[in-house]
Parts: C-alpha cells; structure tokens; sequence
C-alpha cells in the first residue's frame, strides 16, 4: 500500500470555479502535511503547509486536514488559468517526507 | 528555487560511468535531500543529511551514495550509471525534519 494516495486526474474546472483535491495517507502518526504545486518542467513549489486538525486559509488557498479519517485536501478558489499545473500532496510521518504522485489540473478559460 | 542551486542542470551519460550532482544553498539549513521524480512514482527520496558528514538512506538508495563535508553542499553520486537511473533529480532543504521543504531547479540526467 502506498503511504500517499492522491487522485491522478486530470481534473478539469472552469475559471472562477473552486478546485478540490484530495490526499489520503496511510501512516496514523504522521505529524505534517503540505501541498506543493509543480508546474510542468518546473521544480515543486511549497503552497501550503498543516500541522493540525481543520482548516488553514491562505489567500485563494483552503488546506483541510483530517487526522481521524486519514486525509488531506486543498481547495483553490476562484480558480485561474495560471493554477493549472500538478499538485503533489506531501506527508510526513517524524522521519521523512512521502509524496503522492499528484492531481493534474487544468483550469478552462 | 531561491537560495538552491543544482549541476549540472542537464546531463546525458554512459551506461557504467560515475556521475556526481551537486546541490548547493545559501540558506543554512540543516537539513538536505536528494529526490528522484519518474513518472508514475512521484517524487522519491534517495538520500538525506541531518549535518555536516551525518547522511542517511531513503526509500531508493541503491546504487547511490551522497557526501556533505560543508553546510552548503551535497553531493549525489551515482557510483555505475545504469539507464534505470535516467530520472529528473531534484535537492531539498529544510530547516528541520518535518518543517517545509524547498526544491531546488532539477538535474535531468539520462544514461544512454
């Protein structure tokens, strides 16, 4: 079983639209999480980091975290051409990071 | 990829020959990391260090080794070059074990 499991996509919203992306982990102790943005031939980019149970707001960005249910999702809101790119959910256990194979997105001008 | 850099950014080898990457920073952080991206497996972890000369094994570490005698630098070694090995590598550093990590640009690196 892999320790991060992520929804390959692609997933496709219009522009202005809300984006949801979901992660789920298999490791109950993991203590952080953190989406990651990557654009195509680009290094990943941090966008996101949680440490505890419910929501963490950043601008158009929503990280939810629940830690009963073992998952992780990021919303982006009002959704813009410039967010398509791969989202890589990222957990870490205490000794190291795993990442999913992330969530292709696509916003449609 | 401020404060990370990574040589060469592109490479192109032989089966059976030595190849070293380097990554550099200039943020003084603790902690360093040597990734592997291929497609289908995301991104994974060959090697980390906690400090100078204090290295570690990650989940895909065979066939490689790594060094860091100085703060800013780390090297990934690829001691025979195999065509398995063809992948896009990619450093990270954090200023402790589970706070965010930082990429730097990527090597691409293919064994023919």
């Amino acid at each position: 079983q892999k320790e991060v499991e992520q929804n390959s996509g692609p997933l496709s919203v219009p522009e202005g639209a809300i984006a949801s992306l979901n992660c789920t982990y298999s490791d109950r102790v993991s203590q952080s999480f953190f989406w990651y943005r990557q654009y195509s031939g680009k290094s990943p980019e941090l966008i996101m980091s949680i440490y505890s149970n419910g929501d963490k707001e950043d601008g158009r960005f929503t990280a939810q975290l629940n830690k009963a249910s073992q998952y992780v999702s990021l919303l982006i809101r009002d959704s813009q051409p410039s967010d398509s790119a791969t989202y890589l959910c990222a957990v870490n256990p205490g000794n190291q990071f795993y990442f999913g194979t992330g969530t292709s997105l696509t916003v449609i001008p | 990829d401020a404060g990370i850099t990574q040589s060469p950014r592109h490479k192109v080898t032989e089966t059976g020959t030595p190849v070293t990457l380097r990554c550099h920073q200039t943020e003084n952080h603790r902690y360093m990391y040597w990734y592997r991206q291929d497609p289908g497996h995301g991104l994974r972890l060959i090697h980390y260090s906690y400090g100078v000369k204090d290295t570690d094994k990650g989940e895909v570490s065979d066939g490689y080794s790594v060094s860091r005698s100085k703060t800013e630098d780390f090297l990934l070694t690829l001691e025979s070059a195999t065509s398995s090995q063809t992948s896009v590598y990619f450093c990270a550093i954090s200023e402790g074990q589970t706070y965010e990590q930082y990429f730097g640009p990527g090597t691409r690196l293919t064994v023919t």
